[in-house]
């Protein structure tokens, strides 16, 4: 199957710092790519949608200006953390679509002190 | 709107026991497909089934079983002969209308699932 790998797999920042993480499609081309933020024994929740070329689409409540996404190209989505704080302390997933298929990456644990 | 519903927030049971975890999901569409993923304590989530809203067959796999009732809206899995390595959470999800590659997925709260020996 499909392989999309995350970096870092875990960070910790000092509070007011930003953070980038990588979402990557291995060996696919991924028009589309999701992020979702996982809160300690939560779900998961859909942050945005983010499209190859296009301004990411953000769901409700989630500050576009906070959380960065850029999708560059068919292979790769940046999540930028902006001016992080400890509430911004989580597991954050990304998901990569090729047609009719979705696939989930590692995560990333992001700790904020 | 889409919603999924794991009204069981945690299951404990013994190794060997079968366990069914429940899963009742709310669409307006006609076209959908539920899935199940199971996130050990890594975090990784791994894919067990996709099921589309026209194919209501039971699905086999190994010890995992899925039922699939569109009249009650359930879509619940079964493990059979549980194993200490079942442990983990396990999610029930639903995207919307016309899964695509640019669909989204809705997840359920979670059910976490510990095996004892």
């Amino acid at each position: 199957g499909a392989v999309v790998s995350q970096h870092p797999s875990w960070v910790i920042c000092k509070s007011g710092t930003s953070v980038k993480i990588e979402c990557r499609s291995l060996d696919f081309q991924a028009t589309t790519m999701f992020w979702y933020r996982q809160f300690p024994k939560q779900s998961l929740m859909l942050m945005a949608t983010s499209n190859e070329g296009s301004k990411a689409t953000y769901e409700q409540g989630v500050e576009k200006d906070k959380f960065l996404i850029n999708h560059a190209s068919l292979t790769l989505s940046t999540l930028t953390v902006t001016s992080a704080h400890p509430e911004d302390s989580s597991f954050y997933i990304c998901s990569a679509s090729e047609p009719y298929e979705q696939y989930f990456g590692p995560g990333t644990r992001l700790t904020v002190t | 709107a889409q919603k999924v519903t794991q009204a069981q927030t945690e299951i404990s049971v013994v190794e060997k026991e079968d366990v069914t975890l429940d899963c009742v999901y709310e669409t307006r569409d006609t076209t959908y497909y539920l899935f199940w993923y199971k996130q050990p304590p890594s975090g990784e989530l791994v894919f067990l089934i996709r099921r589309n809203s026209f194919d209501e067959q039971n699905e086999i796999s190994g010890r995992y079983s899925w039922n699939f009732q569109k009249s009650t809206s359930s879509f619940n899995f079964t493990i059979t002969a549980s194993q200490v390595v079942d442990s983990a959470v396990y999610f029930c999800a639903l995207s919307e209308a016309g899964y695509s590659s640019a669909s989204k997925i809705i997840f359920g709260s979670g059910t976490r699932l510990s095996i004892r020996p």
